[in-house]
């Protein structure tokens, strides 16, 4: 049972460049959700999915685009890549909206 | 207990003792809460929710206490274990307007448990 699988686990990119990072879940859950942590600075949402075709902000949205490409894929783009970016970016999952949410392990992201 | 900063709050204790980790939320219209358990290179872990309606809720060695007069939340683990060390963090989700379903994280406690 994978439950929350993101990918890739790291990944070193030069200031400019674009990425997308990937998120699968296998829990049949309705809701998708996009964290950074930072040192000091707790889990900060970035954009979330309350079911399958919607996407919402959270609180720090700017530099971000999301796909819910489908019920189980959630997909985090970064355009253009500042080394504000660099950071830990994680995944979760729920059954619905204030549900507990399940984590992946994270993508490290680093920009130079 | 919890707070804004770069340096997290710590606690140490000895194997077997009993830990409790405090948490303030900030917002009294908080209607759900969820504490995580951390490990270093690893996302958070669901351990234990509760929800407003209720001031006390208990797991397997964990409990959760709720005390909406001060705003309070707190984790206790019985007979905590060194494989407890972590970071620990409660999330609060207030369901006013657009924040709706959105969970706010705490800074994060961090629990070392000596053998």
């Amino acid at each position: 049972n994978a439950g929350v699988t993101q990918t890739p686990k790291f990944q070193v990119l030069k200031t400019g460049q674009s990425m997308t990072l990937q998120c699968a879940q296998d829990m049949n859950h309705n809701s998708m959700y996009w964290y950074r942590q930072d040192p000091g600075m707790g889990l900060r949402l970035i954009y979330y999915s309350a079911s399958e075709g919607t996407t919402d902000k959270g609180e720090v949205p700017n530099g971000y685009n999301v796909s819910r490409l489908n019920k189980r894929e959630f997909s985090l783009r970064l355009e253009s890549a500042a080394p504000s970016q660099t950071s830990v970016y994680f995944c979760a999952s729920s059954l619905s909206i204030n549900q507990p949410q399940h984590f992946g392990d994270g993508t490290r992201l680093s920009i130079l | 207990g919890e707070s804004v900063g770069l340096h997290l709050p710590t606690l140490s204790v000895q194997e077997g003792d009993n830990s409790i980790i405090n948490c303030a939320y900030s917002n009294s219209a908080s209607d759900y809460f969820i504490w995580y358990k951390q490990e270093s290179g690893k996302g958070p872990q669901f351990i234990i929710d509760i929800r407003s309606n209720m001031d006390k809720r208990q797991g397997q060695r964990v409990t959760v206490l709720l005390n909406k007069t001060v705003k309070h939340l707190s984790l206790q683990i019985a007979a905590t274990q060194p494989g407890d060390s972590a970071v620990y963090f409660c999330a609060e989700n207030y369901p006013g307007g657009t924040s709706y379903g959105k969970l706010t994280f705490g800074q994060g406690t961090i629990l070392t448990v000596h053998p």
